[in-house]
């Protein structure tokens, strides 16, 4: 699985756009990137994942560059419930026996009132 | 939906005693994972079942830890005996098996303090 590298802190207001880097230059032809978060005291939740495109859901805006050697979690409003550790994985679709994640140490985001 | 359960929420013990971790995974999820979060770090997999088998066990330090999914359903992880440096969150996670995922759902964790 292709490494990543992320920020290992990051602020941000509450009500303004949360953007979190992950740099995974490295990256195959078939790997996704994944995102997830982690609240304090609770496990991780899938937020995003995404393979060439950009993508949106209820929850964030995933961009990937072209050349798929970044890309950009994008929290469009942000709120103090949003404050949590963000973790950037890139890896293969998770299927048959491979479905196992490797975490990085991940971006803590702290939304500021 | 009910979510991926946990219990204890919380465990200390001495080093040297014995420790269980139960996990309940979502209903109908073949497949299971135990990850170990030691403070400050990401989680690490110890170990993957897939219904009543083994997938990936590579990373569990089997002299001291063992894991069982009885059934297919509940499962068990389980130190002896267990060092200073067991402490950790012990996470449980849960995903559809027979087609392409993209999410593990993960329960809120163990977190244990071994002194």
């Amino acid at each position: 699985d292709a490494k990543t590298t992320q920020p290992p802190s990051m602020d941000c207001a509450e009500g303004r756009a949360a953007n979190l880097p992950c740099n995974h230059s490295t990256i195959s032809g078939n790997e996704y990137v994944y995102w997830y978060r982690q609240i304090h005291s609770q496990g991780p939740q899938y937020i995003i994942h995404g393979l060439k495109n950009n993508e949106t859901n209820e929850m964030a805006s995933l961009i990937i560059t072209e050349d798929r050697k970044s890309s950009t979690l994008i929290l469009p409003h942000a709120t103090l419930r949003d404050t949590a550790v963000y973790y950037c994985i890139v890896r293969v679709a998770l299927s048959g026996s491979a479905r196992q994640l490797t975490f990085g140490s991940g971006t803590q985001l702290t939304v500021l009132p | 939906e009910a979510g991926v359960a946990q219990s204890p929420r919380y465990k200390i013990i001495e080093k040297r005693q014995s420790v269980a971790f139960w996990c309940n995974p979502i209903s109908g999820h073949a497949t299971l994972y135990w990850y170990q979060q030691i403070l400050g770090q990401g989680p690490k997999l110890l170990i993957q079942f897939q219904n009543n088998g083994v997938v990936d066990d590579s990373q569990l330090p089997k002299d001291r830890f063992s894991a069982e999914r009885l059934k297919g359903v509940d499962s068990t992880l389980k130190i002896q005996p267990a060092k200073l440096e067991d402490s950790a969150v012990y996470l449980c996670a849960s995903s559809l098996e027979g087609i392409p995922t993209y999410e593990q759902y993960f329960g809120p964790g163990t977190r244990l303090t071994v002194t």
